[in-house]
């Protein structure tokens, strides 16, 4: 199985910050790499699918951007409502697989 | 609007079944397939398997082969997930999830989630 790891697990900080978040995959998976927001009590959100593709309806403000192995999720200006859980997931190869998450917490 | 529309939470003890059910609408239900998610209190997201929801093949990790199985009902669009055996850490927020527009690997929209909780 491919092992995803995200790095920091928790982050902190403020309105208008630019933020960076890293996934890196135990085996190179190209460029099939979707990131997910998930907020409390609620299920997850398709935010950046093939690296950096943006779904639709979400904020340009979102961008990704890597392949191979190393991978990152970057908030250009956070925003009180990007508050949130963070995972990466790859979709290289079954089984289908998460990163830890990396929660965004208010400074 | 796509909408994916899951059971009622379930409380079972340990050794029993517990079936979710997720009933899809707003898209074409036999496109990309549907996924299943859980996630542990306070936990991440573990991905439980895949149905093709054309031709109900499925795909699961090797760690639920055996205890679960995925199901879809194509006259009413609704898939159904059975994990049998339960076990203390079985206790989760179960989720569907839809490939629809991205592809089957990508779960674009999701369900509301199902709380089951193991316990005796």
């Amino acid at each position: 199985d491919i092992q995803m790891t995200q790095s920091p697990s928790t982050l902190s900080a403020s309105v208008g910050d630019r933020v960076s978040i890293t996934c890196r995959a135990s085996q190179s998976i190209s460029t099939w790499l979707a990131w997910y927001q998930q907020k409390p009590g609620q299920a997850p959100n398709l935010l950046i699918y093939k690296a950096s593709s943006l779904a639709s309806g979400v904020s340009s403000r979102f961008s990704g951007s890597g392949s191979g192995t190393e991978f990152t999720l970057t908030i250009s200006s956070l925003q009180p409502d990007d508050f949130a859980t963070y995972y990466c997931q790859q979709y290289s190869t079954y089984p289908l697989t998460f990163g830890g998450g990396t929660k965004v917490e208010i400074k | 609007q796509v909408q994916l529309v899951q059971s009622g939470a379930e409380v079972k003890k340990p050794g029993a079944s517990v079936k979710v059910s997720c009933k899809a609408s707003g898209y074409s239900f036999t496109t990309h397939g549907i996924n299943w998610v859980r996630q542990a209190p306070g936990q991440g997201l573990e991905w439980m398997g895949w149905i093709s929801t054309y031709n109900g093949d499925t795909n699961y990790p090797q760690k639920f082969q055996g205890r679960v199985t995925m199901t879809t009902d194509t006259s009413t669009n609704t898939a159904y997930m059975e994990l049998r055996s339960l076990r203390s850490d079985d206790t989760a927020v179960y989720y569907c999830a839809s490939g629809y527009l991205y592809g089957a690997r990508l779960l674009s929209f999701w369900g509301q989630g199902t709380l089951v909780t193991v316990s005796s």
